[in-house]
């Protein structure tokens, strides 16, 4: 799997603005999607793993959806909060070692 | 919860010295990797490590790197003769597998690596 883009590559928010981000890779030879928040000086944290087309998974106010066959997934966050701030990284996994390709993230930042 | 622990947090050493970088997997994860980021630019894979032996390896892990599990505990990746270009976030992972499906991919918190 190559060519992972991450779309905006960054953005600025008002605390309580709903957001999404996208993910786009190519759908060959797809295994599964991760999502990470990783914040400076932290390990990245996992958000979700993602496997079927369709999936839609949710965590608090972020949730994410997924569609392998056409590439893309989805974040979004609702009512962001200035501790949403964070690079916010898609992984997608191809079947061979589990290795993950990311992409260069999306920076966000949620102004008070 | 079960954590990626890396040693150390930062590393500072001079152009053509060695490094060894540390990393603790979770105790029960078989499947081990290093990334890196070089400031700026995405994370990217360097290799991946099952079994003692590595399973598979990206272009920019060339004969200066090396990767070893020494006990039962400790992975470590060896960089010999430093370059400026080394500079980077370096990541550890681990995760497990059952059956065909890998579980619990974990990454430590990194090692800042700056050569001079």
């Amino acid at each position: 799997i190559l060519n992972v883009e991450q779309s905006p590559q960054s953005l600025h928010v008002q605390e309580g603005d709903s957001t999404n981000f996208t993910c786009s890779f190519p759908s060959s030879n797809f295994y599964a999607l991760h999502w990470y928040r990783w914040e400076t000086a932290k390990s990245p944290e996992a958000l979700f793993v993602m496997t079927l087309n369709g999936d839609e998974k949710k965590k608090g106010r972020i949730s994410a959806t997924l569609n392998t066959k056409e590439g893309y997934s989805y974040l979004y966050i609702k009512g962001s909060q200035p501790e949403d701030s964070a690079t916010y990284l898609c992984a997608p996994v191809s079947r061979s070692s589990y290795k993950l390709i990311f992409g260069s993230g999306t920076r966000l930042l949620v102004r008070p | 919860e079960p954590e990626v622990t890396q040693t150390p947090s930062h590393q500072v050493t001079q152009m053509g010295q060695e490094v060894i970088l540390r990393c603790v997997p979770i105790s029960n994860h078989l499947y081990f990797y290093w990334y890196r980021q070089i400031l700026g630019q995405k994370v990217e894979f360097l290799v991946s490590f099952y079994n003692n032996e590595i399973s598979e390896k990206s272009e920019i892990f060339d004969d200066q790197f090396s990767v070893e599990r020494p006990d039962g505990s400790n992975f470590t990746l060896k960089i010999r003769s430093t370059k400026l270009e080394d500079s980077a976030m370096y990541f550890c992972a681990s995760c497990r597998k059952q059956g065909q499906a890998f579980y619990g991919y974990t990454f430590g918190s990194g090692t800042r690596l700056t050569v001079v």
